[in-house]
């Protein structure tokens, strides 16, 4: 298997801009969640679904943020507009029946 | 979410050294416990996990030991090595592992 594949790896974009990140989560497994990784903040989870259905979006910061997931091969979080502030780095991970969690690579999102 | 406060944020050993990472956490109904290693430019990955039923658990030079009266845990790495240098999270939940909150990261660095 190929793991959780995110994309893209690397985002640079200038603030006002909308910022599409995309998610694969491993076949087979039914929970995917999208994480924000800072220094200030360090790991927060933003949404979490589970079978494609948002059951958790409490930590999604601000209407600027949604997230989708139209399948269970695909995910997509969307920031618009974009702000400095949100330069992070997103990963998306995913777990078949809950507790392990395997994440992707990240992607490292700048907002200029 | 409720905090999980990991210390200290960053830990340098010796080769063949104890490397001792501690957590303490608020929210009672936590029940999993689990410990993600990350390395630069990768995801996390879990590591170990342990359940409050049990005081400790241990997987290879990796330990947990769980205090459930204090509200803590720590992760024991034993024989430090250097590929072991990555940065530790210790996290809880209280929905079949979903709803992860992450303490701030441990950076440790295993010199040779």
């Amino acid at each position: 298997d190929a793991g959780v594949i995110q994309s893209p790896r690397h985002e640079v974009t200038e603030m006002g801009q909308e910022v599409t990140l995309r998610c694969k989560p491993i076949s087979g497994h039914n929970s995917l969640f999208w994480y924000r990784q800072t220094m200030m903040r360090g790991l927060e989870l933003l949404i979490y679904f589970n079978n494609n259905v948002p059951i958790d979006d409490s930590g999604m910061p601000e209407d600027r943020f949604s997230a989708k997931m139209p399948n269970a091969s695909f995910s997509t979080l969307k920031i618009q507009p974009s702000e400095p502030r949100d330069s992070a780095v997103y990963f998306c991970a995913s777990s078949s029946q809950g507790f392990e969690q395997f994440f992707g690579p990240g992607t490292r999102l700048t907002v200029l | 979410q409720q905090q999980v406060k990991q210390s200290p944020q960053s830990l340098i050993v010796q080769k063949g050294g104890i490397s001792i990472i501690n957590c303490a956490y608020e929210n009672t109904a936590f029940d999993y416990f689990p410990w993600y290693q990350q390395f630069p430019g990768k995801g996390p990955a879990l590591l170990i996990a342990i359940r409050p039923d049990v005081s400790e658990k241990k997987e290879g030079r990796f330990t947990i030991s769980f205090n459930k009266s204090a509200k803590q845990f720590s992760l024991h790495i034993m024989d430090s090595q250097p590929g072991d240098s990555a940065t530790y999270f210790c996290a809880g939940s209280n929905n079949a592992g979903n709803m992860l909150t992450f303490g701030g990261g441990t950076r440790l660095m295993v010199k040779p």
